[in-house]
């Protein structure tokens, strides 16, 4: 089946502007993740979705950064007057029920410029 | 917080044995282990929950102490293809969010 696809893959910008960066996770996987990965870092982790909970919004960095997921299922992530340091590879991934494995998107890699 | 993996980069002989340990200050529900290759996505290894239960592929095997809320990846007579970075996550249950370490290179070498 199909698997977590995200867009767009590469995604160039100007310092100020904002950008959406989409991921269609899993069909029927309630929990959905945002993580932001800096060339050779680990996994940062941004927001969790989990069925009709309110969402885990722990890990966004500053109120630039927002994320929505609608009818349960595609989610967008936001970023307002993004800046340099916003520069990384956004990965996205939905687990069934949010306690087991997870499935990874292939990223989006943003260049702000 | 961040659970704290060691050693931070390895590099092995290709038939050798390596150990990846994962180590969280909080009580942890479940520890999750992830391989990522160069420019590509994570890919999921194993699950080890509270109480004992496993689930992840054949090949690879790991422990979980919970009481020092601990997991460690064995990884026995190392191939080419396991070379990558392995990151572990952790969570306290109740559906929380999965929290990644830091990562641990690993390099297999002819």
């Amino acid at each position: 089946g199909a698997g977590v696809s995200q867009s767009p893959s590469n995604k160039v910008t100007e310092k100020g502007k904002d950008v959406e960066l989409r991921c269609d996770p899993i069909s029927g996987h309630t929990a959905l993740y945002w993580y932001r990965q800096s060339l050779g870092q680990g996994l940062e982790f941004l927001i969790y979705f989990q069925g009709n909970s309110a969402p885990d919004k722990s890990g966004l960095p500053s109120d630039r950064f927002s994320a929505e997921r609608t009818g349960g299922s595609v989610s967008t992530l936001t970023i307002q007057r993004t800046q340099q340091e916003d520069s990384a590879v956004y990965l996205c991934a939905s687990s069934r029920d949010g306690v087991g494995e997870q499935y990874f998107g292939p990223g989006t890699r943003l260049t702000v410029t | 917080q961040q659970p704290v993996q060691s050693p931070q980069a390895v590099i092995l002989r290709e038939g050798e044995d390596a150990v990846i340990n994962c180590s969280s200050s909080k009580a942890l529900y479940s520890v999750h282990w992830y391989r990522q290759k160069h420019g590509e996505a994570p890919v999921f290894l194993m699950i080890l929950l509270k109480g004992g239960e496993q689930k992840g592929h054949e090949k690879i095997s790991a422990s979980f102490n919970e009481k020092k809320q601990q997991s460690s990846l064995y990884l026995t007579a190392s191939q080419l293809s396991y070379s990558g970075t392995y990151f572990c996550g952790t969570d306290s249950g109740g559906y929380q969010k999965v929290t990644f370490g830091t990562g641990t290179k690993l390099q297999v070498i002819p």
